[in-house]
């Protein structure tokens, strides 16, 4: 069965320090979200791609975060420097297409100590 | 105004019993719309999908969409206690961004 993947799982790191996620999308799929969700909330959209291109990242905070998918497949999302206040679920959703349904990676469970 | 409201709960409902979930969006333009389910500590979970007007029924579950009232909302019947878990509300507005709502935290009591 077609997975969205994750890695890694857990990150412990501590503030100040560079940290990074990694998302493979299922097969085919041109649409690649990243959301962060905080404990008792909603998924929060960081940045969406269609292909290699950003179609939204109006909530991604750009001083310190940055997001690429460079040949249209895989992304990697990267915080520097991380703050105590990015601690959180960091998941990636993929689709066919924008508008279709999005399937979503196991997450990335990130603590900022 | 939020993109995507629900309320937030706790949502209890005896088992065997019908839970139901709404939703209402803000942006007339959405076009597709979805449920997630999200166990504790795991990624959110598809569970149905509805484009047009009207009730979508799957198994235990159906979707309605009204689309004039921008309201969205999902019927679990014979609810179970592995039903147990927080529902969230997606809807793809301007520009396909798949917005979330807040999520309802739904309690099935034995």
């Amino acid at each position: 069965e077609a997975e969205v993947a994750q890695s890694p799982r857990y990150k412990i790191t501590e503030k100040s320090q560079a940290v990074a996620f990694w998302c493979d999308p299922i097969s085919g799929h041109a649409t690649l979200y990243w959301y962060r969700q905080i404990l008792g909330q909603g998924p929060e959209l960081l940045v969406q791609f269609q292909d290699e291109s950003v179609v939204d990242d109006s909530q991604l905070p750009k001083d310190r975060f940055s997001a690429e998918r460079l040949k249209g497949v895989d992304s990697t999302l990267k915080i520097q420097p991380a703050e105590l206040g990015d601690s959180a679920m960091y998941l990636c959703a993929s689709s066919f297409n924008g508008g279709t349904e999005a399937f979503f990676g196991q997450g990335t469970r990130l603590t900022v100590v | 105004q939020k993109e995507v409201e629900q309320n937030s709960g706790p949502l209890s409902v005896p088992e065997g019993a019908i839970a139901s979930l709404n939703c209402t969006y803000s942006d007339r333009v959405s076009q597709s719309f979805f449920w997630y389910r999200q166990y504790s500590g795991k990624s959110p979970e598809l569970i149905m999908s509805i484009y047009s007007n009207g009730d979508k029924e799957d198994g235990r579950f159906t979707a309605q969409l009204n689309k004039a009232s921008q309201y969205v909302s999902l019927l679990i019947r014979d609810s179970q206690p592995s039903d147990s878990a927080t529902y969230l509300c997606a809807v793809n507005g301007a520009a396909q961004k798949l917005v979330f709502g807040q999520g309802t935290r739904l309690t099935i009591n034995p």
